[in-house]
């Protein structure tokens, strides 16, 4: 079946510091790729997406590229800020079917002035 | 922007009650979909709903569940007899047409179970 796996929290990292949070999957199909956000006591937003190989999402700073052949998602941003602190989730979505969300663990990011 | 909403954000219950969490997805979407997140854990699919049926449903979703679109814009899941494992927060999204990739998730609801 389709899985997500992303890297073990918590990451703590310093204001301006550069953040991955590492992502692979495997998927039955040709997936869409996804990276939501849930902020303390909030739901999820989407941050960002790739429907193809080689595509870039971005959002608020924050990138990751649709690697295939190493099936990885990176997310990446240059200099986080304290209000990125918040728990980032890769998900993927096969299209096709009813294309239900397949979802990593969740990484715990924060960020200290 | 459009976006999903869900009622009530907070419900607490005794073990053995019914509840009823209620979302309104988009307006012009047509897949809807249910998710759940216990304390600390991954967000989890539950069930799929499309064309007023159940499209695809995951092993957490057994007979204690259901869902129901009543009146053409809210979408309904109902746990008949709640167990403390069902504790969690339980996302609704939505996605528009069949090319659409993207699901929208509403708030939460985040259901206790004493």
């Amino acid at each position: 079946g389709d899985s997500v796996t992303q890297m073990e929290g918590p990451v703590t990292l310093s204001e301006e510091a550069f953040l991955t949070i590492n992502c692979t999957y495997t998927a039955t199909g040709y997936p869409s790729l996804f990276w939501y956000v849930q902020y303390p006591g909030e739901g999820l937003q989407l941050l960002l997406k790739a429907t193809k190989a080689d595509d870039k999402g971005s959002n608020k700073g924050f990138e990751a590229t649709y690697r295939k052949e190493t099936t990885s998602f990176h997310l990446e941003k240059g200099s986080v800020q304290v209000s990125d602190s918040a728990v980032y989730f890769c998900a993927l979505s096969v299209l096709g079917g009813y294309q239900k969300v397949t979802f990593g663990t969740g990484t715990k990011l924060q960020v200290i002035p | 922007e459009p976006e999903v909403t869900q009622t009530p954000s907070h419900q607490v219950t005794q073990m053995g009650q019914e509840v009823i969490l209620r979302c309104v997805p988009i307006s012009n979407h047509l897949y809807f979909y249910w998710y759940r997140q216990i304390l600390g854990q991954k967000v989890e699919f539950l069930v799929s709903f499309y064309n007023n049926e159940i499209s695809e449903k995951s092993e957490i979703f057994d007979d204690q569940f259901s869902v129901e679109r009543p009146d053409g814009s809210n979408f309904t899941l109902k746990i008949r007899s709640t167990k403390l494992e069902d504790s969690a927060m339980y996302f609704c999204a939505s996605r528009g047409l069949a090319g659409e990739e993207t699901q929208y998730f509403g708030p939460g609801t985040r259901l206790l179970v004493l």
